[in-house]
């Protein structure tokens, strides 16, 4: 079975532009969390998607967005972009939402200049 | 606030030997513990999760250890092996309404497993 899949695996953008990642789960799964990897604060939900519905968010500003497709896949979307936001975007999938393990995709690296 | 803190940033064990990778955490409510390996320019690869009715999983070298009272677990690797070498996270999640799926890292502790 193949595993989480993300899109682009690395990215360079500038200043105010915008970005999309996008992300495939594991088939079967329905639900996708987003995760960002930052040296300085680690590993920090972003939001979950389940039923194409937001199930949770994390502490981000509303710069942070996503959705989540009928198939289950989903998307983030960053705009106004911030030097700031450079960092690695994880995606993981789960069965369900709930006490259900994540797994996770290799990430895209977005770069910000 | 750190609800979930490695403390050790690093760890060098000799191969053969057991790692024990340690976990606490502040939040009561947390039930369902996960450790996660990850390599650089990869993302987290699960190894063992726990929940809190448990107080030990095992599977194959991988063994989580959970103390509730002490708001703490650990990972013991044995025996160690030069591919173990990664950055181990501990994670935590805490199935009350409005926290579905959301996990909390610790900032992760690199081991280094020596020949």
């Amino acid at each position: 079975k193949a595993g989480v899949t993300q899109t682009p695996r690395y990215l360079i953008k500038t200043r105010g532009q915008q970005v999309t990642l996008s992300c495939s789960p594991i088939s079967g799964h329905r639900s996708v969390s987003w995760y960002q990897q930052t040296p300085g604060q680690g590993l920090q939900f972003l939001f979950e998607y389940f039923s194409e519905t937001q199930r949770n968010k994390g502490n981000f500003p509303g710069r942070f967005s996503g959705r989540q497709f009928s198939n289950s896949r989903s998307e983030m979307n960053v705009s106004t972009l911030e030097l700031g936001d450079s960092a690695l975007y994880l995606c993981a999938s789960s069965l369900s939402t709930g006490k259900e393990t994540q797994y996770f995709g290799p990430g895209t690296r977005l770069l910000v200049l | 606030d750190q609800q979930v803190k490695q403390n050790s940033p690093s760890l060098s064990v000799q191969e053969g030997r057991i790692s024990i990778l340690n976990c606490d955490y502040t939040n009561s409510m947390f039930d369902y513990f996960l450790w996660y390996k990850k390599y650089p320019a990869e993302g987290p690869t699960f190894l063992i999760s726990i929940s809190s009715i448990k107080d030990k999983n095992e599977d194959g070298r991988f063994t989580v250890f959970l103390n509730k009272s002490a708001k703490h677990l650990s990972l013991h690797i044995v025996p160690s092996q030069p591919g173990d070498s990664a950055v181990y996270f501990c994670a935590a999640s805490a199935l009350v309404t409005g926290n579905t799926g959301k996990l909390i890292f610790g900032q992760g502790t690199t081991l280094q497993v020596k020949p």
